[in-house]
């Protein structure tokens, strides 16, 4: 199995900060990495897909990058509905695996 | 509007079964696969697996933590997915969720919309 390690697994940061959260692939996916953002209490939403396709919706202050097994979600300038926990999914093979999330809390 | 509704959640003891639903609205459903995706209490997500549109064979793909135990399967023409979860052990114990993948899975890729998730508590 893919195994997927994000980093860091928490962080502090304050509006307006540029933020920027890693996924690293056990072995070589491609580009198939997805990004979702989690808000305490909520649904899971998707931001990415394939690295770096922004979902119809997504601020375009989210962006993505990577392929191989190096990946980032950037946020460029961080607002206060942007707080949450974000996770990464490689769906270049079975069984899909998610990372383990990264939590960005208000600084 | 896409919506995905699950349901059939609850309590259940361990080694029983529980089989759950979810109910799909605003698209083509058969031209769709579809996941099913768990969340632990505090704990982040877990991929439990998917079942292809009729188009790609149907066929399944599961984790390995389910494999055996659980199953899923379509109802096209009541644009419905299922999760049949046998064996149920006290660490199934989640907030289970359904999604939609595809319709071209290396293109589109996985989970685009989710359901509101419902709650499987395994215990005695």
């Amino acid at each position: 199995d893919i195994q997927m390690t994000q980093s860091p697994s928490a962080m502090s940061a304050s509006v307006g900060d540029r933020v920027t959260i890693t996924c690293r692939a056990s072995q070589g996916i491609s580009n198939y990495l997805a990004w979702f953002q989690q808000k305490p209490g909520k649904v899971p939403k998707r931001l990415i897909y394939a690295s770096s396709s922004l979902q119809s919706g997504v601020p375009s202050r989210f962006s993505g990058s990577g392929s191989g097994t190096e990946f980032t979600l950037t946020i460029s300038s961080l607002q206060p509905e942007d707080f949450a926990t974000y996770y990464c999914l490689q769906h270049n093979s079975y069984p899909l695996t998610f990372g383990g999330g990264t939590k960005v809390e208000i600084k | 509007e896409v919506q995905l509704v699950e349901s059939g959640g609850g309590l259940v003891q361990p080694g029983r079964s529980l089989r759950l639903s979810c109910t799909a609205s605003g698209f083509t459903f058969g031209d769709y696969a579809m996941s099913w995706v768990r969340q632990a209490p505090g704990k982040g997500l877990e991929w439990v697996g998917f079942i292809r549109s009729k188009a790609y064979g149907g066929t399944t793909e599961y984790a390995a933590s389910v494999k055996g135990r659980f199953t899923i399967s379509r109802d096209d023409s009541k644009s419905i997915a299922y999760l049949q979860m046998n064996s149920l052990k006290t660490e199934d114990t989640a907030v289970y969720y359904c999604t939609r993948d595809g319709p071209a899975l290396r293109r589109d890729g996985y989970s685009d919309y989710w359901g509101q998730g419902t709650l499987v508590t395994v215990s005695s």
